[in-house]
Order: structure tokens, then C-alpha cells, then sequence
């Protein structure tokens, strides 16, 4: 099983959709977890820390649920500027620094 | 602005001829990392730095190398670059502070090619 393991997309959707992603990982000790987007050949940019609770930022929510080890990102009302690749990160350890990045899902919105 | 800064943006480099990548970074964090990223795929961890405390990757190549002289720069070196080595290369910044914060902050990245 792979760490963290997300949709392999691509996704396309029209524009004002709703979208969903869904990732899950493999360590249940698992202490942080994180949306990242990434723009073709630009660097990934946080989009979004992931909290037990559950957490909304405008269009986007994020939502973890640990006891199936599973993390999800909802988009609402999509734009056309939210076609992007959408990476699914964790800190598996709390011992240490690293972050273990998802392959990404490829949103592309169409007008 | 406080940021992470990679210079150059775009590299070109024969095969086998040394290259070195640069960092830096102004937001006074603790941890710096590299990441070498190929086209449809994760970023993927080559080194990272606590302070002055370098933490290799197990699967990390001998050919790359990294320094950090201070806080705020880190170098990466490719001893004999090969055709497989041509990648967006990502450096990395993180807080680490006391209550765990572990948000990684990216540069601009540095893409590499080899002739």
C-alpha cells in the first residue's frame, strides 16, 4: 500500500461544479496533514492545513477522518482559475521534519 | 516579503559537468529541504537540514550533495549530472516550531536540463 495514496484523476469538470478529492494514507500515527496545489511547472503552495474537525476556507473544505485514515478536499463552485494539480501531504511521524507527498490529482475547469 | 528564493530559475548543464543550485530564504526557519520533482510525479525528498544537522535520504544518490552554511542559504550540488537527473528541483522551508508547526514553504524551483 502505497503512503498516501490519492484519486488518480484527471478530473474535468464546467465551471460552478462541485468537486471532490479523497486521499488516504497508510500510517495511522500519522500527526499532520495538508492540501497543497501545484500550477503546471510552478511550485506546490500550501492551499490548506487539515484539521481533526474538519475545516472550511470560502469554497474549499477539508476533512480528515482518522479512523479510516482518510482525508478529503471539497471544492465548490468551481473557477476556471482552480484547474490545477492538487497534492495530498502528511507528516507521517511526529519524530521528524518530513512531509510525505500524494502523487496529485489534476483538476482542469472548463467554461 | 518574507519568501524562499532559488537561483537559478532555469539551468542547463552538459552530462557530467558539476552544477550547483542555490537557496535561500528569509523567513528564519529551522529546517531547509530538497526535493527532486520529474514531470507527473511527487515531489520526492532528497536531504534535509535541522539547523546545522544534515539528514540524508536513504535512497538519495551519492552524486548529489548539499551544503548549508547558514540559516538562511543551502546549496545543492550535482557532482556528474545524468540525462535522469534533469528535473524541477525544489528547495523547502519549514518552522518547526515548538508546537509542532511543520508547513513547508516552497521556492520557485529550479529546472534543470541535461544535454
Amino acid at each position: 500500500r502505497k503512503e498516501v495514496e490519492q484519486d488518480p484523476g484527471p478530473f474535468n469538470v464546467p465551471e460552478g461544479a462541485t468537486v471532490a478529492f479523497n486521499c488516504t494514507y497508510s500510517n495511522s500515527a500519522s500527526q499532520s496533514f495538508f492540501w497543497y496545489r501545484q500550477d503546471c511547472r510552478k511550485e506546490p503552495k500550501l492551499l490548506m492545513s487539515v484539521y481533526s474537525s474538519g475545516n472550511e476556507d470560502g469554497r474549499f473544505t477539508a476533512q480528515l477522518n482518522r479512523a479510516s485514515q482518510y482525508i478529503s478536499l471539497l471544492i465548490r463552485d468551481s473557477k476556471l482559475s482552480d484547474s490545477a494539480t492538487y497534492l495530498c501531504v502528511v507528516n507521517m511521524r511526529k519524530s521528524n521534519y518530513k512531509l510525505t507527498f500524494g502523487k496529485g490529482t489534476l483538476l482542469t475547469v472548463n467554461p | 516579503d518574507a519568501m524562499v528564493i532559488q537561483n537559478p530559475r532555469y539551468q542547463v548543464t552538459q552530462f557530467g559537468k558539476p552544477v550547483t543550485l542555490s537557496c535561500s530564504q528569509t523567513l528564519n526557519h529551522n529546517v531547509m529541504y530538497w526535493y527532486q520533482q520529474k514531470s507527473s510525479q511527487a515531489p520526492k525528498l532528497l536531504f534535509h537540514y535541522y539547523d546545522k544537522d544534515f539528514n540524508n535520504e536513504a535512497d538519495t544518490p551519492d552524486n548529489f550533495q548539499s551544503r548549508r552554511p547558514n540559516t538562511s542559504f543551502c546549496f545543492l550540488d550535482i557532482r556528474s549530472p545524468g540525462l535522469g537527473d534533469a528535473a524541477m528541483y525544489l528547495c523547502a522551508t519549514s518552522p518547526r516550531l515548538a508546537g509542532g508547526e511543520d508547513t513547508q514553504y516552497f521556492g520557485p524551483g529550479t529546472r534543470l536540463t541535461v544535454l
